[in-house]
């Protein structure tokens, strides 16, 4: 049974460089994409981008200049770094799976974890 | 950048009765269409994906259909446990992958 776990600082200032760490248990890192999607208090998904085989990545075009999804599959983990967030970046941040190769459709998802940009 | 609208953003439904929930695309999908439902606190559940197709353990009062455009979520027999947020998301045209804004389900 494939579980995440996201991790990473609750409080960010503004400016500065937002980070995040999706651990992958109960499978490897190495197929599937790995994405992370997020959502404002109240509101709904936004999709911010995913990363293959710990290689390819592909970012919300809204996003793209500001985002960088890495892997470590030694370490069975993924990545999130937001660089020079705002305050309409505090956002609940989720790690999820597709259900398969190619079909993003999320079947796994972490619990979120809930980050502030606030000075 | 495709966009997803859902109707209504909220629905008000009697336990035992049947919920239609409706989810439109601004230009084709085909059916590349998932939907999910959301608890408070909770992730959001993937319920149907490929349109049509449940997800595992999902019980068949869930329905998915349509194709194309326009979308509808079905669910027969309204249990309590049903009462949450649902959303539809594309993913036939990325990036980005785009989710509708969600409709309220709420006990009537």
């Amino acid at each position: 049974q494939v579980q995440l776990q996201e991790s990473g600082p609750g409080l960010v200032k503004p400016s500065e460089t937002l980070s995040l760490t999706c651990t992958v248990s109960g499978g490897s890192t190495s197929s599937y994409y790995w994405s992370w999607i997020r959502q404002p208090p109240g509101k709904g998904l936004e999709w911010i981008g995913y990363i293959y085989n710990s290689g390819s990545s592909n970012y919300n075009p809204s996003l793209k200049s500001r985002v960088t999804i890495s892997g470590d599959t030694s370490k069975n983990q993924f990545s999130l770094k937001l660089r020079s967030v705002t305050a309409a970046d505090t956002a609940l941040y989720y790690c999820a799976r597709n259900i398969s190769p190619g079909r993003f459709a999320y079947d796994i998802w972490g619990q979120g974890t809930m980050v502030t940009v606030s000075p | 950048e495709i966009v997803m609208t859902q109707s209504p953003a909220t629905l008000s439904v009697s336990p035992g009765e049947r919920a239609t929930l409706s989810c439109g695309a601004s230009q084709s999908v085909s059916n590349s269409l998932a939907w999910y439902q959301q608890k408070p606190g909770q992730a959001p559940r993937l319920l149907i994906y490929g349109a049509s197709t449940r997800a595992t353990g999902i019980p068949a009062r869930f329905t998915g259909s349509g194709s194309g455009t326009a979308f509808t979520l079905t669910i027969s027999s309204l249990q309590s446990e049903d009462f949450a947020v649902y959303y539809c998301q594309q993913y036939n045209n990325w990036p980005p992958i785009t989710f509708g804004q969600g409709t309220r389900l709420e006990i009537k």
